[in-house]
């Protein structure tokens, strides 16, 4: 079994760039892809990142992803922030005994 | 574009059985993975579990011994039972499309629906 562990909040300023982090607990972080989710306030979650880099469509280029098995995490980075990126972000992995497994959540907050 | 819209009753009393479904519109239920998430008022994501269009299943270790979901290509349709339901139980329920291959993870979501376990 495993945990994703993510930063309760985060906060920036319009047209900067922020980085969420999510490590995982156990297990290579690289051994299955990450996803990002975004949930704005009463909406249902949104993908904006799968397997660990990719960009659904319709989602802006400012939505980039990264893992990094140095620190055993995935990032997800938000850049040019804009006030409509003010939203609770999930990330989410898996394995083969836990299956599908989410980060807590993280509320950014864009100043 | 697909589009998925739970549905069900927005109350269940305690001990008794939660069901839901899920109808698929703007494209085939055929040859996808499909899953259903849920998030208590204020808390994070839960993942229930997952079928295949086949009756395939996975379920969260964690709620396995409750959880039974069942799929219907004749409606486009899938759903979710969940047994002996208690307070705990109470969250707003998501299905959704799965990415497939080895994402694991969820391509496009439902609106969701509230569901409240109180006598």
């Amino acid at each position: 079994n495993f945990m994703l562990t993510q930063p309760h909040s985060v906060s920036e300023s319009p047209g900067k760039t922020v980085t969420i982090s999510c490590t995982r607990s156990s297990g290579s972080i690289a051994s299955n892809y990450v996803q990002w989710y975004q949930q704005r306030p009463g909406s249902s979650p949104t993908t904006v990142i799968y397997e660990d880099n990719q960009r659904p469509s319709g989602v802006p280029d400012r939505f980039s992803g990264s893992i990094d098995s140095s620190s055993n995490s995935a990032s997800l980075t938000i850049s040019g922030l804009k006030t409509e990126d003010e939203a609770d972000y999930y990330c989410q992995s898996y394995d083969s005994s836990t299956d599908v497994v989410f980060g807590g959540g993280t509320k950014l907050t864009v100043l | 574009q697909v589009q998925l819209q739970e549905s069900g009753p927005g109350l269940v009393k305690p001990s008794e059985t939660l069901s839901l479904t899920c109808t698929v519109s703007g494209g085939s239920i055929s040859s996808y993975y499909w899953s259903w998430i849920r998030q208590p008022a204020g808390k994070g994501l839960e993942w229930i579990g997952r079928i295949y269009t086949s009756g395939s299943t996975n379920y969260n270790p964690s709620l396995k011994s409750r959880v039974t979901m069942s799929v219907d290509t004749s409606k486009n349709q899938f759903s979710l039972k969940l047994s002996s339901v208690t307070a705990a139980d109470t969250a707003v329920y998501y299905c959704a499309r799965d990415l497939g291959g080895y994402s694991y993870g969820a391509e496009c979501w439902g609106q969701g629906t509230l569901v409240t376990v109180s006598s």
